[in-house]
């Protein structure tokens, strides 16, 4: 198993840009989610999905938009890049929404200029 | 509102002495979970231990140790016997009871084992 698996590991983005983060499991997990990691803050959820075609809004959701057409994939989207999303952004899953351990992804570290 | 307090910004133990991290949280909610989680230099999040505001027994994971003190609203983390791979940073999370739609973290502790 991989586990969970983000791309890219870097990105360097121009106010205005638009991206797509990835993120994929395969380990069948039902739940998962997006958070993003400021220095000197724990992580905030943005957006998280309890299963596929099912997704919702997290503590900062602004200006990042989910899927979830398969188990696997949860891409994240950024539609027009802030300096205020530089971050380093982390996928997570679980088993389902009543399991407690959540895998993370190793991150992907996003800077907007 | 739910909100995580982590005072101890950094701390230091000598290698295979124990150490306490506090954590402090407020909750409206009757039901619970406190998670806590480790993020190494090479920044990946590992969860650690996993606490249920009904359980009545403290968590255990090893030499991770979860001193729940439900009416204080604290959920220490304790390492025994420490490790020069403990030095890390360690967050506590709490969320309604295995549901992640309020999941929220603390700032978490800086931890550096000296050997």
């Amino acid at each position: 198993n991989a586990g969970v698996t983000q791309t890219p590991k870097f990105q360097v983005l121009k106010t205005g840009q638009s991206m797509t983060l990835q993120c994929a499991q395969d380990m069948n997990h039902e739940y998962m989610s997006w958070y993003r990691q400021d220095p000197g803050m724990g992580l905030r959820l943005i957006h998280y999905s309890v299963g596929a075609g099912i997704t919702d809004q997290g503590e900062v959701p602004n200006g990042y938009n989910v899927s979830r057409s398969t188990t696997e994939d949860f891409p994240l989207r950024l539609l027009s890049a802030a300096p205020s999303q530089t971050s380093v952004y982390f996928c997570a899953s679980a088993e389902d929404q009543e399991s407690y351990e959540q895998y993370f992804g190793p991150g992907t570290r996003l800077t907007v200029t | 509102a739910q909100k995580i307090t982590q005072t101890q910004p950094g701390m230091f133990v000598q290698e295979k002495e124990a150490v306490t991290l506090d954590c402090t949280y407020d909750t409206s909610d009757q039901s619970y979970g406190l998670f806590w989680y480790k993020q190494p230099s090479s920044g990946e999040m590992i969860f650690l231990i996993y606490q249920g505001s009904y359980d009545e027994q403290n968590a255990t994971e090893g030499r991770y140790s979860l001193n729940f003190q439900k009416a204080r609203k604290s959920a220490n983390l304790v390492i025994s016997a420490s490790q020069l791979g403990d030095s890390a940073m360690y967050f506590c999370a709490m969320s309604r009871r295995t549901s992640y739609d309020k999941v929220i973290f603390g700032p978490g502790t800086s931890l550096s084992v000296i050997p």
